[in-house]
């Protein structure tokens, strides 16, 4: 039973232009959701979250947006960087809880 | 910036032997989990740990999976009778917080396990 999915297993963009990554789930008590990033051989690194509470949350180049009717999360970078090139992680969470459930992963390859 | 420290970064050990996997969480995190990644698959929770106890735990963390915090710094995975499936990345995660949209899980660089 997969409740966080990125049906998307890998993605390849142009430097310079926008990487959308996305990111459903089924699980209607989640309210709190996050995006990590994840370089070979290391540990996953926070990038940003969003509450139920909002549709979008900016931080740089970084924006996700949120639809909370159609359970479906987004992750925009713009512009794409080389080194943004990475598995991204989609992970889930029922606030009153701790267990976060993660997506598959995406692997974006931005090319330059 | 504090970081979540692992060790060993590879453990190498032979079906049915036990293996202790170490974590230093970040010291002013009150939270903690094991996480695992198959090789090719997702990031699969494992355990929750709170105030020394278990707060949570997946299908996965059967009886021959353990927690333990030792001391005032370590975080302990420990795998009893290990099988071959036991073979994956295991991250340790720690957050100040649990379920806050300020607090999330900062993860360490992993312990690669391959079972003989």
């Amino acid at each position: 039973d997969q409740q966080v999915k990125q049906n998307s297993p890998s993605l390849s963009v142009q430097e310079g232009r926008i990487s959308i990554l996305n990111c459903d789930y089924t699980n209607s008590m989640f309210d709190y959701f996050l995006w990590y990033k994840k370089y070979p051989a290391e540990g996953p690194t926070f990038l940003i979250s969003i509450s139920s509470i909002k549709d979008k949350n900016e931080d740089g180049r970084f924006t996700v947006f949120l639809n909370k009717s159609a359970k479906h999360l987004s992750l925009h970078i713009v512009p794409s960087q080389p080194g943004d090139s990475a598995v991204y992680f989609c992970a889930a969470s029922a606030l009153s809880g701790q267990n976060f459930v993660f997506g598959p992963g995406t692997r974006l390859s931005v090319l330059p | 910036e504090p970081e979540v420290t692992q060790t060993p970064s590879h453990q190498v050990t032979q079906m049915g032997q036990e293996v202790i996997l170490r974590c230093v969480p970040i010291s002013n995190h009150l939270y903690f989990y094991w996480y695992r990644q198959i090789l090719g698959q997702k990031v699969e929770f494992l355990v929750s740990f709170y105030n020394n106890e278990i707060s949570e735990k997946s299908e996965i963390f059967d009886d021959q999976f353990s927690v333990e915090r030792p001391d005032g710094s370590n975080f302990t995975l420990k795998i009893r009778s290990t099988k071959l499936e036991d073979s994956a990345m295991y991250f340790c995660a720690s957050s100040e917080f649990a379920g806050r949209m300020d607090s999330p899980l900062h993860f360490g660089n992993g312990t690669r396990l391959t079972v003989t």
